[in-house]
């Protein structure tokens, strides 16, 4: 079964400090995509950053990229030069590429404190 | 261009009452999601729509929750009838064929008493 694991359920970062969230996962699916969403306090989910599991590097949007190491079954949201409005939580989702399941599979969250 | 449309935003009802939450997805976006959010289960997907069609339901609870997706451009939720343990926030998510991500609305939190 498809599952996805977030082992940090809080973190602290120093602002315009670089942070590590950690997401693993686990499927049998040899195509898959892994995203990163953000939810402040606000409520609304804002989608960061994708990666396919055959995208030959790493996918970075501005100050996010996705450290994929598809042998560990990783991929880990890295947020450089934090800033005080990254205060949030951070939600890893996977979802089957194949077939006409548009399903993710969500973890339950890392809630980041950006200290200023 | 505006987002994802949920109303309401704030619901509170008293047990056994019938619950109807809606949902505008962005236009031309042709898949339309329903999820449930609380501190204990995290985020899980109700049901989704592709093309007004429902494909996955295996999400819902029970028979006590129902959607429908009339038309492109409207979903609804029902909760029928309500029950506190159905409090959590609700949301809406669209997506355009060929994309990956999915554009939430910013949900509709139900409370229950």
């Amino acid at each position: 079964a498809q599952k996805i694991t977030q082992t940090q359920p809080g973190m602290f970062v120093q602002e315009k400090e670089a942070v590590t969230l950690d997401c693993t996962y686990d499927t049998s699916d040899p195509s898959y995509g892994l995203f990163w969403y953000k939810q402040p306090s606000s409520g609304e989910m804002i989608f960061l950053i994708y990666q396919g599991s055959y995208d030959q590097q790493n996918a970075t949007e501005g100050r996010y990229s996705l450290n994929f190491q598809k042998a560990r079954k990783s991929a880990n949201l890295v947020i450089s030069a934090s800033q005080l409005g990254d205060s949030a939580m951070y939600f890893c989702a996977m979802r089957r590429v194949p077939g006409n399941n548009r399903k993710l599979i969500w973890g339950l969250g890392t809630s980041l404190a950006v200290n200023p | 261009d505006a987002g994802v449309i949920q109303s309401p935003r704030h619901e509170v009802t008293e047990m056994g009452q019938e619950v109807t939450l809606r949902c505008k997805p962005i236009s031309g976006h042709n898949s339309l999601f329903w999820y449930r959010q609380t501190m204990m289960r995290g985020l899980e997907l109700l049901i989704y729509f592709n093309n007004n069609v429902p494909i996955d339901d295996s999400g819902m609870p029970e028979d006590r929750f129902s959607a429908k997706m009339p038309n492109a451009s409207f979903s609804t939720l029902k909760i029928q009838p309500s029950e506190p343990r159905d409090s959590a926030v609700y949301f809406c998510a669209s997506k355009k064929a060929g994309s990956y991500e999915q554009y939430f609305g910013p949900g509709t939190r139900l409370t229950v008493t």
